[in-house]
């Protein structure tokens, strides 16, 4: 099917590390990108190619994919990294689909 | 530097139309896909559409819920993307987004609303 399924939320403290998922057939066949959205905010490209760091982004963001899953780990959690975020699959040829948005809480 | 300016957003009736514009700087734009994402109130991220370059014949696409009621264009010459809404549903309210995919701009208001 063409929807990616992420979690609603995921909570850690400060310096632990949050792994996000995101599961869809379609991972199968392109890329994942990872998009991090604070509030009131454009939604800012973490990760893309499933692993790539985008320039500027801080080491301890990073990427992987395992069959139909994709993840984003952080490792080192930060208290500026509470935000939402979205994972992204489709191609210049495919619709995009964004997954649902996962919302981090840094307690 | 890299930067999308969307404007055009408002508050307009159901039924009625909009055209939202999104004016491109600091990149090659002719060579660039432009797609539109939505996103309303509290909710996700929705791809809307794009619009492919003039060496893929300008191709568009669109979202099952806006296709033959939205139609995305763009003029190179002015390194401008633009969204024509027309049609609008309420449930066509959200902030839209122009991106390129690796940069996003600020987004524009559209409310659907009598």
């Amino acid at each position: 099917s063409y929807e990616l399924t992420q979690l609603p939320s995921v909570s850690v403290s400060p310096g632990q590390t949050a792994r996000i998922t995101c599961s869809g057939d379609v991972l199968g066949e392109n890329y994942a990108d990872w998009y991090q959205q604070k509030p009131g905010q454009a939604p800012e490209l973490v990760i893309y190619e499933d692993s790539e760091r985008y320039p500027g982004i801080p080491e301890r963001f990073s990427g992987s994919t395992s069959g139909n899953t994709t993840t984003l780990t952080i490792s080192r959690v930060l208290t500026e990294d509470e935000a939402d975020y979205y994972c992204l699959s489709g191609d210049e040829d495919n619709p995009w689909v964004f997954g649902g948005g996962t919302k981090l809480t840094v307690l | 530097e890299v930067q999308l300016v969307e404007s055009g957003g408002g508050l307009v009736q159901p039924g009625g139309s909009l055209k939202l514009s999104c004016a491109a700087s600091g990149f090659t734009f002719s060579g660039s896909a432009m797609h539109w994402v939505r996103q309303a109130s509290g909710k996700g991220l929705e791809w809307v559409g794009r619009i492919r370059s003039k060496a893929n014949s300008y191709a568009t696409a669109y979202a099952a819920s806006v296709k033959g009621r939205f139609t995305i264009s763009r003029d190179d010459s002015k390194n401008t993307a633009y969204l024509q809404m027309n049609s609008l549903k309420t449930e066509d309210t959200a902030v839209y987004y122009c991106t390129r995919r690796d940069v996003w701009g600020q987004g524009t208001t559209v409310t659907v609303s009598s």
